[in-house]
């Protein structure tokens, strides 16, 4: 089955810095990579996908990109607040099922 | 647009009790997911309903865990018996379904703490 690794587990900037969240999956048949944003006891908050057809996508002060050659994504937010601190998940979806896998998580703390 | 529901919101059981959650899903959304989340780690999925039928249950332990989607609308999730490693958030999720919507929304989740 898919397996994804996420890195960093934890990550520290300074408010008004980029922050860069980087994933890697095994499935090269994986076409869909949410990612998602939880805050203390609330549940993942989708805040932007991309697809396998795509190698970037960008909302705001948020972005994502793919390397499907390299099998690894990556989330990148930049000019970040401290409303960005949360645990952020990146996650892959083989084109069979819509069955989510998850990476470990990120825990992002942004330092006014 | 109302999100998923859950309830309840937290639960503390000592183990080999039973436990039941409910989820609501968002209003049309045709499949629902259960998740279980043990702390420090991304979420897994337990099972995936599309209506009121089985997707995928591979993940479920089946000697204790079960779950339901009567009416292809609201789900529960049960455990019986509970034991510690069960500790968890349960979070239920949704969405259109597999083909023409893959966004998943989440509920709140249920803190399930088992002593």
């Amino acid at each position: 089955g898919e397996n994804v690794e996420q890195h960093p587990s934890t990550l520290s900037v300074q408010e008004g810095d980029s922050a860069v969240i980087k994933c890697t999956y095994s499935d090269s048949a994986s076409n869909y990579f949410p990612w998602y944003k939880q805050e203390l006891g609330k549940g993942p908050q989708l805040i932007i996908d991309i697809r396998s057809n795509v190698g970037e996508k960008k909302d705001q002060r948020i972005a994502v990109t793919l390397n499907k050659t390299a099998k690894h994504f990556s989330l990148h937010i930049t000019e970040t607040q401290p409303e960005d601190s949360a645990v952020y998940f990146c996650a892959a979806r083989p084109p069979a099922g819509n069955m989510l896998t998850f990476g470990g998580g990120t825990r992002l703390m942004v330092k006014p | 647009e109302a999100g998923v529901a859950q309830s309840p919101r937290y639960k503390i059981i000592e183990k080999r009790q039973s436990v039941a959650f409910w989820c609501n899903p968002i209003s049309g959304h045709a499949t629902l997911y259960w998740y279980q989340q043990i702390l420090g780690q991304g979420p897994k999925l337990l099972i995936q309903f599309q209506n009121n039928g089985v997707v995928d249950d591979s993940q479920l332990p089946k000697d204790r865990f079960s779950a339901e989607r009567l009416k292809g609308v609201d789900s529960t999730l049960k455990i019986q018996p509970a034991k510690l490693e069960d500790s968890a958030v349960y979070l239920c999720a949704s969405s259109l379904n597999p083909v023409g919507g893959y966004e998943q929304y989440f509920g709140p989740g249920t803190r399930l703490t088992v002593t």
